[in-house]
């Protein structure tokens, strides 16, 4: 099945600071979709972005299908940025599931 | 998107019990999904419940343990039978819409 790799596995920023965080993944993919896990274990969808660039407020995100990975930027970090974030994808095979990454785990600090 | 209420959100049990955790959603959907997620880890699938059939587990869960019910195209069930500490996770429900998967706020089990 498809691996899934996310970096870095833990974080900590200064509230105001950018970061970047990194999907890879091992296969070919139709969907690939971008979770924030808060504190209270709530998944919230951010992003669907099989491949392209989106932008939502201080979050963007751009999938390189062609070589497979995806990255997540967090600008002007806030504390309620806090949690862990999760790459999760699905293959192209009729038959795949949705495969979840190790996640990042970050904290922002005032 | 779709509103998936999960409930209990959260539950303390006795080692030995059973725990149901329900899952609705606002719209009939065809497939449903059950996940576990261990403390510090990632989201495993358990299964995928049809209405009409018998669930679909994945490597390493089994009915016995995780009976599932998909009476109709909005509700699904899981139990987590005869619990043990290391049955202490957040479990969550899925749903597709399209290609894009949402999820329930996850009931936090935990077994002493």
């Amino acid at each position: 099945g498809i691996q899934v790799e996310q970096s870095p596995p833990d974080l900590i920023l200064q509230e105001g600071a950018n970061s970047t965080l990194r999907c890879n993944f091992s296969d070919s993919v139709n969907n690939l979709q971008w979770f924030h896990q808060n504190p209270w274990g709530q998944l919230i969808n951010l992003f669907y972005i099989p491949s392209g660039t989106k932008q939502n407020g201080r979050l963007s995100a751009t999938t390189v299908a062609t070589e497979r990975y995806s990255l997540l930027y967090i600008s002007s970090s806030q504390t309620t940025d806090s949690g862990v974030y999760f790459c999760a994808v699905e293959g192209v095979a009729s038959y795949d599931k949705v495969i979840f990454g190790p996640g990042t785990s970050l904290s922002v600090i005032p | 998107s779709a509103v998936i209420s999960q409930k209990p959100s959260r539950d303390i049990c006795q080692r030995g019990t059973s725990l149901t955790i329900q899952c609705q959603v606002d719209s009939q959907v065809t497939m449903m999904f059950w996940y576990r997620q261990q403390p510090g880890q990632s989201l495993t699938l358990i299964a995928t419940a049809n209405q009409g059939s018998e669930a679909t587990y994945e490597s390493g869960f089994v009915i016995d343990k995780f009976p599932i019910s998909r009476p109709n195209l909005t509700f699904s069930t899981l139990t987590v039978s005869n619990m043990s500490p290391e049955d202490s996770s957040i479990y969550l429900c899925s749903v597709e819409e399209g290609p894009e998967a949402f999820f329930g706020q996850g009931t936090r089990l935990t077994v002493v």
